[in-house]
């Protein structure tokens, strides 16, 4: 079965500074895609960046990207620039190929401090 | 552009109670989800709909039930409320192409 882990339960940074969030997944797939998705104090659940297994280049959307190491099943998120407005858990998700089903982490609180 | 609906955003029941919880989507999309999301932890998917006409259940799909009215609503029934039921909801949805799900805001439900 797959599992997604997130070890860092709580993160804070000052605003302006970069940020990395950890994701590891454990899967024999081959085809598969990566999410990550925020969660602000409203609750409402925003899609972050997402990255599609067989492609190697690192997804990038503005000042967030992520590093995938396929073979070490690795899916960090990096947030350059950090802003107050970031401040939010942070869910890494998995899903195999064509399946509907997405595997969450248990999520990781980040706080951005002015 | 509303993107997925839900309603209500809040509910309160009472253990035996019934209630059924509403989401709508209007970006064409063939595939809803309901998920339930409890303190520290991330989504379960309860229940799904691959596309119009057919359900399947998800991780944890005992005392709910669905209903994909057509293409743009899919609901979540729960029958006899119980205190384990007490959660914040997600719908979803997503198109074939991306594989991307997209959240409505959610619905707050406690049950006494």
């Amino acid at each position: 079965a797959q599992t997604v882990t997130q070890s860092q339960p709580e993160m804070s940074v000052q605003e302006a500074e970069t940020v990395t969030l950890s994701c590891t997944y454990d899967t024999s797939e081959n085809n598969y895609y990566l999410f990550w998705y925020k969660q602000p104090p409203s609750r409402q659940m925003i899609l972050v960046i997402r990255q599609e297994a067989y492609k190697q280049q690192n997804a990038t959307e503005n000042r967030f990207s992520v590093n995938f190491q396929k073979a070490a099943k690795s899916f960090s998120l990096k947030i350059s620039d950090s802003q107050l407005g970031d401040t939010a858990m942070y869910f890494c998700a998995f899903m195999k190929g064509s399946n509907y089903q997405l595997i969450w982490g248990a999520g990781t609180k980040l706080i951005i401090k002015p | 552009n509303a993107g997925v609906t839900q309603t209500p955003k809040f509910q309160v029941l009472k253990t035996g109670q019934s209630m059924t919880l509403q989401c709508a989507q209007d970006m064409n999309h063939n595939s809803m989800y309901w998920y339930r999301q409890d303190p520290g932890m991330g989504l379960r998917l309860i229940y799904y709909s691959a596309s119009e006409g057919t359900t399947d259940k998800g991780e944890v799909p005992n005392g709910y039930n669905v209903s994909r009215l057509n293409k743009r609503e899919f609901s979540l029934r729960l029958e006899s409320a119980a205190p384990s039921q007490t959660s914040v909801y997600f719908c979803a949805s997503s198109d074939s192409l991306s594989e991307t799900q997209y959240f409505g805001p959610g619905t707050r439900l406690l049950v006494l």
